[in-house]
């Protein structure tokens, strides 16, 4: 079966300095690769998305970039990060299967404190 | 583009009472709809999800959802809710072009009072 690891499962960081959020995939090949923010009251907002190896599209302009140096693989990271970078990152995949929509499956989220 | 509204925030329900929780999607197109539940700190699960067909779906933990194109909505229920059904719920719009861009509305949280 299918699973997903992301971690660490929370982090407490100070303004400025970088950061790096894992997240693997197991049990499947080619999957895409979802980063999604999650703030409070606001829904979960799509950070960033990728069909295949070093394919990154960015949904919204920010402090953030995303990288897949492998096919299960999906790295969040940031080089100076901002008080308003705050919040529950969740990482998700799906099975790339064409036309035909797979949900999506998550992990279990990334509490990042920006002090 | 595609958007999802939930329009109440917060609901409370007594354990044994029925739930409906609304979801008012915009997209248009035949939409891929979903409905995710979120305990406190964790990550999102399935609930259950339409694509195309019987527009009443089935999911688990006994929710079901209805998909009704007249009213571009998509309610959750619930006949009788448990306690460990309290959580927050999400649902979700997708485009109906084969790739998984999921547009979520802004979360409902349940409470159940005992």
């Amino acid at each position: 079966s299918q699973t997903i690891h992301q971690w660490p499962a929370t982090l407490v960081q100070p303004v400025g300095s970088p950061l790096s959020l894992e997240c693997t995939v197991e049990g499947t090949s080619n999957p895409n690769l979802y980063w999604y923010r999650q703030a409070a009251g606001r829904g979960l907002q799509l950070l960033f998305y990728s069909v295949g190896i070093g394919q990154i599209s960015s949904e919204v302009p920010q402090n953030l970039s995303a990288s897949r140096p492998q096919d299960r693989q999906f790295i969040l990271s940031s080089k100076k990060l901002l008080l308003s970078d705050s919040g529950f990152y969740l990482c998700a995949w799906s099975a790339n299967r064409g036309p035909n929509n797979s949900p999506l499956h998550f992990g279990n989220g990334t509490r990042l404190t920006v002090t | 583009a595609q958007s999802v509204t939930q329009p109440d925030i917060h609901i409370t329900v007594s354990e044994g009472a029925s739930l409906e929780l609304r979801c008012n999607y915009s997209y248009g197109a035949t939409p891929y709809l979903f409905w995710y539940v979120q305990s406190p700190g964790q990550g999102l699960q399935l609930l259950l999800k339409y694509f195309s067909g019987d527009t009443l779906v089935q999911g688990i933990k006994g929710f079901e959802a209805e998909f009704k194109r007249s009213q571009s909505s998509f309610n959750l229920r619930k006949p009788s809710v448990h306690w460990s059904d309290a959580a927050e719920y999400f649902c979700a719009v997708g485009a109906s072009d084969g790739f998984q861009k999921l547009v979520f509305g802004t979360g409902t949280r349940l409470l159940v009072s005992p």
